[in-house]
């Protein structure tokens, strides 16, 4: 039972090149979150989806972009990226709304550094 | 404002003592409260959630946190930590309502256990 599967676990960028995060979940979730963790900054929510073909801004989306073509995966882009986006940025997953259920299912991350 | 504080950055106690962490919050409708456990290296972990019910909820590995509604607090408690606690503890509230449910998240609580 693989759960939130992120890929890479690792990337160093130069700044200015691209570069795109995959997140996969085999649980059939509807709603799936990209987050950064910074140092002192806790859990920032980039962009979110509450279904297949659906994205939604969190509260720090500016230099990121994100598609959820398929309902198990949802992609994380980096179109020119720059040194504040050295992060690490987890993924996480929950069922839909009216299942009671709330708990987030999270990824084992993925570690950016741009130079 | 909606706001999640966990007052201690920082705690470290020994194996075998007992273990407070504090959350307080400020959120305008009822919350749904989580406690998740980040340990090194790897994704969260939820541990505990309240939204109704009895105001003290017991979660994995011996965790246990009492909501107090008069003081907006969600402290998470263990009798006796072993050295396998040593992690990154989040506290988060979310809305019981809405189609994004997206919580919000204190800074964090790093604690360390000593033999």
């Amino acid at each position: 039972n693989a759960g939130v599967t992120q890929t890479p676990k690792f990337r160093v960028l130069k700044t200015g090149q691209s570069m795109t995060l995959l997140c996969a979940q085999d649980m059939n979730h509807e709603y799936m979150y990209w987050y950064r963790q910074d140092p002192g900054m806790g859990l920032r929510l980039i962009h979110y989806s509450v279904g297949e073909g659906t994205t939604a801004k969190g509260e720090v989306p500016d230099g990121y972009n994100v598609s959820r073509l398929k309902k198990q995966n949802f992609l994380l882009g980096l179109e020119s990226a720059a040194p504040s986006q050295t992060s690490v940025y987890f993924c996480a997953s929950r069922r839909g709304p009216g299942t009671g259920d709330e708990k987030l299912f999270f990824g084992s991350g993925t570690q950016l550094s741009v130079l | 404002a909606q706001s999640v504080t966990q007052p201690d950055i920082h705690i470290t106690v020994s194996e075998g003592a007992s273990l407070e962490l504090r959350c307080n919050y400020s959120y305008g409708a009822t919350p749904y409260l989580f406690w998740y456990v980040q340990s090194p290296g790897q994704g969260l972990q939820l541990l505990l959630k309240y939204f109704s019910g009895d105001t003290l909820v017991q979660g994995i590995k011996g965790f246990e946190a009492e909501f107090k509604r008069s003081q907006s607090s969600f402290n998470l408690r263990k009798p006796s930590v072993h050295w396998s606690d040593a992690a990154e503890y989040f506290c988060a509230v979310g809305p019981l309502t809405g189609n994004n449910r997206k919580l919000i998240w204190g800074l964090g609580t790093s604690l360390a256990v000593n033999p």
